[in-house]
């Protein structure tokens, strides 16, 4: 299996600020890699798909980049709609695997 | 705009088979693949596997020898079995169906094994 490993697991962030997240995964997974956000008692919401594509009706605040082994996710200017839970994940080769998640939260 | 929605049982006992069904509306279920999920706090996020339009099918390798995964192209829905459940599958779980990601979700469906 293909770990997914996300860093920072937390981070504290204000309104406006810009917030990085970094998935690493064991192995090269090109650009078959996902992002989702997730707000509690929600299920998760595709933001960012084949590593860089924004899904339709997502902001433009939400970018994601990278390719091989390190990949990122960027929130300019975070909103407080933002606050929540972030989570990689690769479909590169089955099992499909995802990250442990980043929680951002208020500073 | 394609909508899942899970039904099913949310408390089973250690032992029996959990099912589970997704019913799939605003969209034909004769494309794309149709996926589950779990979530549970020790765990995370666990991909259990996926039916392909065509019936193929591809499941996790750590429940594999438990996990059913069906479509019921008459009914537009998909449902999944998971057979000799124990706690650790106590788990909200998720249809969601892969287009370019995991694009569409259901609501979740939290089911408890106890007994």
């Amino acid at each position: 299996d293909i770990q997914m490993t996300q860093s920072p697991s937390s981070l504290s962030a204000s309104v406006g600020d810009r917030v990085t997240i970094t998935c690493r995964a064991s192995q090269s997974i090109s650009t078959y890699l996902n992002w989702y956000q997730q707000k509690p008692g929600k299920a998760p919401k595709l933001l960012i798909y084949a590593a860089s594509s924004l899904q339709s009706g997502v902001p433009s605040r939400f970018s994601g980049s990278g390719s091989g082994t390190d990949l990122t996710l960027t929130i300019n200017s975070l909103q407080p709609e933002d606050f929540a839970t972030y989570y990689c994940q690769q479909s590169y080769s089955t099992p499909w695997t995802f990250g442990q998640g980043t929680k951002v939260d208020v500073k | 705009q394609v909508q899942l929605q899970e039904s099913g049982p949310g408390l089973v006992k250690p032992s029996e088979t959990l099912s589970l069904t997704c019913n799939v509306s605003g969209g034909s279920i004769s494309s794309y693949y149709w996926s589950w999920i779990r979530q549970s706090p020790g765990k995370g996020l666990e991909w259990i596997g996926y039916i392909y339009y065509s019936g193929s099918t591809n499941y996790n390798p750590s429940l594999k020898s438990r996990v059913t995964i069906s479509l019921d192209r008459s009914k537009n829905q998909y449902s999944l079995k998971l057979s000799s459940v124990t706690a650790a599958d106590t788990a909200v779980y998720y249809c969601a169906t892969a287009v370019a990601g995991l694009d569409y979700w259901g609501q979740g469906t939290l089911v408890t094994v106890s007994s």
